[in-house]
C-alpha cells in the first residue's frame, strides 16, 4: 500500500463543510483511495473509495487530484456524530493498512 | 439488523489463559479479517481468511491463532495471552478480495475489548 500523509487533528465548526486532506504522492495506478473513520470505541465504517474520479454518496464526497497524488474527503454539513478519527488508505488489495488518521472535532 | 457480530464486547484474562474471541456475520461474506487495534493506535491486521484460505500477516505472533468453520464464524485465539495483547481486537468482512478492475469495502464489527491481568 502506497503510504499517506493526514494531518493529526483538524477542528471544524457543527454546520460547516468539513474538509479532510490526504497526501499520497506515491500512490501506484492500481491503488484506490479509501477513507474509512473511527468513532471512539467503535469500529471503522467505510467512508467512500475512489481510483481516479470524483465520488459522492450519502455521507461525502471525494475529490481526487488529476495526477491522484492528493485527495480530499468533504463532509458537506459537519454534524457533532461526526466526531472521529478519519483514515485516508492507498491500496490495490483486498487488505488495508490504516496509518494514524486525521482526529477531527466537530463542535457546537 | 446486526452484520459483524462481536461476542463479547469486553473479555478479561488472565496472564498465560488461552482466550478465544468469536466472531459472526450475516452478510455472507467470503473474507473474514482480524485487526488488533491498541490504545491510541491505528488498527493492524493480524490475518484474513478469503473463504477456507488462510493469509497470516508476516509480522502476526504464533500466539495468534484462527479458525474459520463455515462461512459464518470466525474465531481468534491467543494461546499465551500476555500483557502486551491487551487491546481492541475487530472483526471485519468483505464480500470478495479487490481485484486490479474492482475493489470491494470492509464491515467491521464493533470489536471486543480485551483486558490481560
Amino acid at each position: 500500500d502506497a503510504k499517506t500523509t493526514q494531518p493529526p487533528s483538524m477542528d471544524c465548526a457543527e454546520g460547516r463543510a468539513a474538509n479532510l486532506p490526504c497526501n499520497h504522492s506515491t500512490i501506484s495506478g492500481n491503488e484506490y483511495v479509501y477513507w474509512y473513520r473511527q468513532i471512539h470505541s467503535q469500529g471503522p465504517q467505510y467512508i467512500i473509495h475512489g481510483l481516479k474520479n470524483n465520488e459522492t454518496n450519502e455521507m461525502a464526497s471525494l475529490i481526487i487530484t488529476e495526477d491522484r497524488k492528493s485527495s480530499t474527503l468533504i463532509l458537506p454539513h459537519a454534524t457533532l456524530r461526526d466526531t472521529a478519527v478519519y483514515y485516508c488508505i492507498a491500496s490495490g488489495y483486498s487488505t488495508l493498512t490504516f496509518g494514524k488518521g486525521t482526529m477531527l472535532l466537530v463542535s457546537p | 439488523d446486526a452484520m459483524v457480530i462481536q461476542n463479547p464486547r469486553y473479555q478479561v484474562t488472565q496472564f498465560g489463559k488461552p482466550v478465544t474471541l468469536s466472531c459472526s456475520q450475516t452478510l455472507n461474506h467470503n473474507v473474514m479479517y482480524w485487526y488488533q487495534q491498541k490504545s491510541s493506535q491505528a488498527p493492524k491486521l493480524l490475518f484474513h481468511y478469503y473463504d477456507k484460505d488462510f493469509n497470516n500477516e508476516a509480522d502476526t505472533p504464533d500466539n495468534f491463532q484462527s479458525r474459520r468453520p463455515n462461512t459464518s464464524f470466525c474465531f481468534l485465539d491467543i494461546r499465551s495471552p500476555g500483557l502486551g495483547d491487551a487491546a481492541m481486537y475487530l472483526c471485519a468482512t468483505s464480500r470478495d478480495r479487490a481485484g486490479a478492475r474492482w475493489t470491494d469495502t470492509q464491515y467491521f464489527g464493533p470489536g471486543t475489548r480485551l483486558t490481560v491481568l
